[in-house]
């Protein structure tokens, strides 16, 4: 069964604390693994998409990398606007459909 | 990336009526999903909602309880059937344009149920 687990499950920071956010997946092979970041009230929003072992994508002060079985979203120096829950989701060959996982509640203190 | 609305963005109803939601999007999409998150908890899809056709309910999810419209390729309305306090959730639709892709949400619909 395709299966997504994040961790931690709650993070705080410093202002400019350096960390990482993990997401752990068991798929039936990977079409794709998607990084949302959401607020609270609102809807997800898309961060990163990721397709095959090896591959990183940046954006400001967030990089998403990605493995065989799991990936990891950098945050560099997080600021307080940084706070947010971040959910990764996974679409598996053969089906079009996401699987999220619980995602990580990020909060950074000034 | 698509724009998406939904209506209404929140509602308090009683429980044993039903509430339509709407999904409206900027563009023409080929894929639009709906989406339900409990308080706490993550995204769990509920349907994939299918222009000119049923839609695709999940595991979990029938027809009688979340009936799904999908008259063209920019609009879907999600309906809560004889709602309990169990159905108080955060409903969110997404589009999607291609498998491997990925999706656009809407800011979601806060549903309470007394």
């Amino acid at each position: 069964e395709d299966q997504v687990t994040q961790s931690p499950e709650a993070l705080r920071l410093q202002e400019g604390e350096s960390s990482s956010l993990n997401c752990s997946y068991t798929v039936s092979g990977l079409r794709g693994l998607f990084w949302y970041r959401q607020d609270p009230g609102k809807g997800p929003e898309f961060l990163f998409t990721l397709y095959s072992a090896g591959e990183e994508k940046e954006k400001e002060r967030l990089k998403a990398t990605l493995t065989k079985k799991e990936s990891f979203l950098h945050i560099t120096a997080p600021k307080p606007e940084d706070s947010a829950t971040y959910l990764c989701a996974v679409e598996s060959s053969g089906t079009y459909k996401y699987i999220f996982g619980t995602g990580t509640r990020l909060k950074v203190l000034a | 990336s698509a724009v998406i609305s939904q209506k209404p963005s929140r509602d308090i109803c009683q429980r044993g009526t039903s509430l339509t939601i709407q999904c409206q999007v900027d563009s023409q999409v080929t894929m639009m999903f709906w989406y339900r998150q409990q308080p706490g908890q993550s995204l769990t899809l509920i349907a994939t909602a299918n222009q000119g056709s049923e839609a695709t309910y999940e595991s979990g999810f029938v027809i009688d309880k979340f009936p799904i419209s999908r008259p063209n390729l920019t609009f879907s309305t999600l309906t809560v059937s004889n709602m309990s306090p169990e159905d108080s959730s955060i409903y969110l639709c997404s589009v999607g344009t291609r498998q491997g892709s990925e999706q656009f949400f809407g800011p979601g619909t806060r549903l309470t149920v007394l």
